[in-house]
């Protein structure tokens, strides 16, 4: 099936460095979502966006909804060791579509 | 709030084994859920969309009479692998909506380890 375009595909960062990942895609989602999971463990809900230009902060993290409804990013700032995990971006149609696409997640390490 | 349970986290049987999988939504009603199958190092995909008291949609290669999805409730969806082979075995996430909410994203279930011997 369609998938989303998230880069990077994994990252490698010292505690308390900022991270940023994105994903486009070329066709318009009404809704972005962000989620964390953990080995083993189904994706936590980190942040929903449903406005184009949105932008919205969770604690540390903060996503956006890109203008153009093809993209977003999320950033995390000050990274701590248990921010460790993969990170999938998703996107809705909505209106009477509630199926997700999913990009291919970004692997997070972060070296204490 | 918004708590998605799934049972069993963990399952090994038997090549030819039926097996069946529980999602349920905690504290809030759900018409529609979902089944995603996730391999190693790989992102969820979506294997069917379960509508709460009537038949469920079916992605594209997805085998319908493989894959027994039964939605017969607003809190409770369940997925039976039917006659399981090792090609079966894999990461199975459900996830749900509050379907009294407009819009509102969706919550994953736990995942169940299924490993057929």
């Amino acid at each position: 099936g369609q998938q989303l375009n998230q880069s990077p595909q994994s990252m490698f960062i010292q505690e308390g460095e900022d991270v940023s990942m994105n994903c486009t895609s070329s066709s318009i989602f009404n809704t972005w979502l962000w989620y964390k999971q953990d080995p083993g463990e189904g994706p936590v809900l980190l942040i929903a966006l449903y406005k184009a230009g949105e932008l919205t902060s969770n604690g540390r993290l903060t996503a956006q909804f890109g203008i153009t409804r093809k993209d977003s990013f999320l950033n995390i700032s000050a990274s701590i060791p248990s921010d460790v995990g993969i990170y999938f971006c998703a996107g809705q149609l909505g209106g009477s579509n509630y199926k997700l696409t999913f990009g291919k997640g970004t692997l997070l390490t972060v070296n204490p | 709030g918004a708590v998605v349970s799934q049972h069993p986290s963990w399952v090994i049987c038997k090549s030819g084994t039926s097996v069946k999988i529980e999602c349920r939504s905690l504290d809030f009603q759900a018409t529609t859920m979902f089944w995603y199958r996730q391999f190693p190092k790989q992102s969820l995909m979506l294997m069917a969309t379960s509508n709460e008291g009537s038949k469920a949609t079916y992605e594209q290669g997805v085998e319908k009479d493989k894959f027994l999805i039964n939605h017969a409730s607003l809190t409770l969806s369940t997925l039976t692998v039917t006659s399981a082979h090792p090609e079966d075995s894999s990461f199975y996430i459900c996830s749900a909506r509050d379907s009294g909410t407009p819009v509102g994203p969706q919550h994953f279930g736990d995942g169940t380890r299924l490993s057929i011997l």
